[in-house]
Formats: C-alpha cells, structure tokens, sequence
C-alpha cells in the first residue's frame, strides 16, 4: 500500500517559536494532502486540504496566518505552525489520497506537538 | 454533511470475538472504511466495503453493511491483546476527504 511518512513524531518548542511539520507520499505522488489535528480521546478534526502548486484551502475556524501549509511538491506538503502557544499542543497528522480504486486515505504517522 | 457515529468503548476477553458498529447518515456514499489508531500513532486503513456489497472477510475481519439501515460494521475474529486500539469509521464526503466517526476504544483484557 501507500506510505506517508511524517517529521517529526514528536516535538517540543518555548511558547513564541514556529514549528514545521512535514508530510511525505513516499512511494506515489499526492496532488492533495489534508491536515488533521487530533485532541486527546476524540477523532480527527481536518484543518486543511493542501493542493500541490496552490493555496491550502481551509476549514472554517482555522486561522491560515497560524498553521501555514505549503505543498510545492507532489511529495511534500509542510505545515508550520507560527508563534505557538500551549494551546497549540496537540498531535497532527497528515494523510494523502492513494491511486486505488476505493479513494482510500493513507495517513503518516502523526506528530505530537507539545508548547512549553 | 456527514454524521457518523460509534459507540465509545468496547472491552472483549481474549479470544472472543469483537464487533465494532457504526451508524452513517450519507445514503450516497461509495465506500466505507475502518481504520485502526493505536496510542501514539496514525491511522491504519484496516479494510473497505463498497456500497454494493453486504459483506466483506478479509483473514480475521468481516465487515457487514446494511445500506437500508446505514450500519457498518466490522468483526475482528480471535480477537488479540495487539487488536487493542481505537478503531474509526469513516466515509467519503463532497469534499474528497473522509468524514470520520467519533471512534471506538477496544480494550482486550488478555
């Protein structure tokens, strides 16, 4: 099957510092890649679709200044999230659209993301 | 827009088997999905139905689809300490994403 593959799986950064997070299709291109965070003993709340070569669309409440996604390659879509605070502590993950027939998602690994 | 819902915990003996439902409320989804999310971890894509189908066994899964009733769900036979997880429903929306249900915690007790 296909691999997303997410750095880091874990981080930890003072209150005030950016903080990037990459997601990789290892073995197949991903026009689109989304964004989730997940909130500990609840599901997944997507943020954004990030579009190869365009602007992320995002989700209503989701503040585009704070959690910027650039996808410049049909690899690689990159989230930072910009002057964090500890409410921004939280695990993303990141999933990208296989090339099978059933539109499965396949997800990376997920990043916990801790602010001091 | 989509509503998906699970029940919140399930706890099964070692051994037993384990059943995982849930409810949906899109009558034109294609296909449907489990995956499986252990502590720490992203989510695994378990296995997948497609509409037209009511039963699909793939080694120790069976998943059951009731398209009049919209119930998913999904049996894990001989149920493991490993099956031990968090374990999500989901289905495609307009949006070419997934809309995911609330999750159920399965909890074997060896």
């Amino acid at each position: 099957g296909a691999v997303v593959s997410q750095h880091p799986s874990w981080v930890i950064c003072k209150s005030g510092t950016s903080v990037k997070i990459e997601c990789r299709s290892l073995d197949f291109q991903a026009t689109t890649m989304f964004w989730y965070r997940q909130f500990p003993k609840q599901s997944l709340m997507l943020m954004a679709t990030s579009n190869e070569g365009s602007k992320a669309t995002y989700e209503q409440g989701v503040e585009k200044d704070k959690f910027l996604i650039n996808h410049a390659s049909l690899t690689l879509s990159t989230l930072t999230v910009t002057s964090a605070h500890p409410e921004d502590s939280s695990f993303y993950i990141c999933s990208a659209r296989g090339f099978g027939g059933a539109g499965e998602l396949f997800f990376g690994e997920g990043s916990r993301l801790t602010v001091l | 827009g989509e509503d998906v819902e699970q029940s919140l915990f399930l706890s099964v003996r070692e051994g037993d088997s384990s059943v995982i439902n849930c409810t949906y409320t899109d009558s034109s989804s294609t296909y449907l999905y489990w995956y499986k999310q252990e502590p720490g971890a992203g989510l695994q894509l378990l296995t997948y139905i497609f509409s037209n189908m009511d039963m699909k066994q793939d080694q120790r899964l069976t998943v059951l689809l009731n398209k009049k009733d919209k119930h998913l769900s999904l049996r894990i036979a001989d149920t493991q300490t490993g099956d031990s997880a968090i374990y999500f429903c989901a289905g495609p929306t307009g949006a070419n994403n997934l809309f995911f249900g609330t999750g159920t915690r399965l909890t074997v007790i060896p």
